[in-house]
């Protein structure tokens, strides 16, 4: 079955500060793959999005590469701000309306 | 265009109990999935589905089922209330159609079993 393989933290950084959440994914197929966010005391929202190869998702200053040959999807921004505190989720799905998604990463940005 | 609805938003049963869980999807999409989040085993799907078929299910026991209406609407029940159930369960729809598998998700609803 498909697997998704996410740096889980928690990751506490500065304002400003570079960051990367690393996902790996296992699957059967060629998965499309989401980072997808939730605030406390929220459902989950799309962030980015990517459905093959070498594509790259980017939203609000983040970015993600779809990377066939290391299989992975690794999140990054340049410059983080207070409100990116959240819960990051990695997930990925090969057809209809399953995703498989990684434990999710807890980021807090200190002024 | 409304986004994903789910009534109720938090709910208290004891054990043995069983529970109804409703959600309404975005207008147009015909694909509902619901899914379990907990601290301990994060993010699980639950079932998905279709034009009121399930096309797909996740390995859950029985006690939880669901349903879907003319009209897309959902429902998931889980019967016998254990304290693990105790969860945030999400609801998401989807377009059917197109090159993506992206789903949107309501607020979820609160589940606390006592």
């Amino acid at each position: 079955g498909n697997s998704v393989t996410q740096m889980e933290g928690p990751v506490t950084l500065s304002e400003e500060a570079f960051l990367t959440i690393n996902c790996t994914y296992t699957a059967t197929g060629y998965p499309s793959l989401f980072w997808y966010v939730q605030y406390p005391g929220e459902g989950l929202q799309l962030l980015l999005k990517a459905t093959k190869a070498d594509d790259k998702g980017s939203n609000k200053g983040f970015e993600a590469t779809y990377r066939k040959e290391t299989t992975s999807f690794h999140l990054e921004k340049g410059s983080v701000q207070v409100s990116d505190s959240a819960v990051y989720f990695c997930g990925g799905g090969t057809s209809y309306g399953k995703l498989t998604f990684g434990q999710g990463t807890i980021l807090t940005v200190h002024p | 265009k409304a986004g994903v609805t789910q009534t109720p938003r938090y709910l208290i049963k004891t054990r043995g109990q069983q529970v109804t869980l409703s959600c309404s999807p975005i207008s147009g999409h015909r694909s509902v999935s619901w899914y379990q989040q907990t601290p301990g085993q994060g993010l699980q799907f639950l079932f998905e589905y279709f034009s009121e078929t399930q096309r797909n299910k996740g390995n859950f026991p029985g006690r939880f089922s669901g349903r879907q209406f003319s009209n897309s609407r959902s429902e998931m029940n889980v019967s016998t209330l254990e304290l693990g159930d105790s969860a945030l369960y999400l609801c998401a729809s989807r377009e059917e159609g197109g090159s993506y598998n992206e789903q949107f998700f309501g607020p979820g609803t609160r589940l606390t079993v006592l």
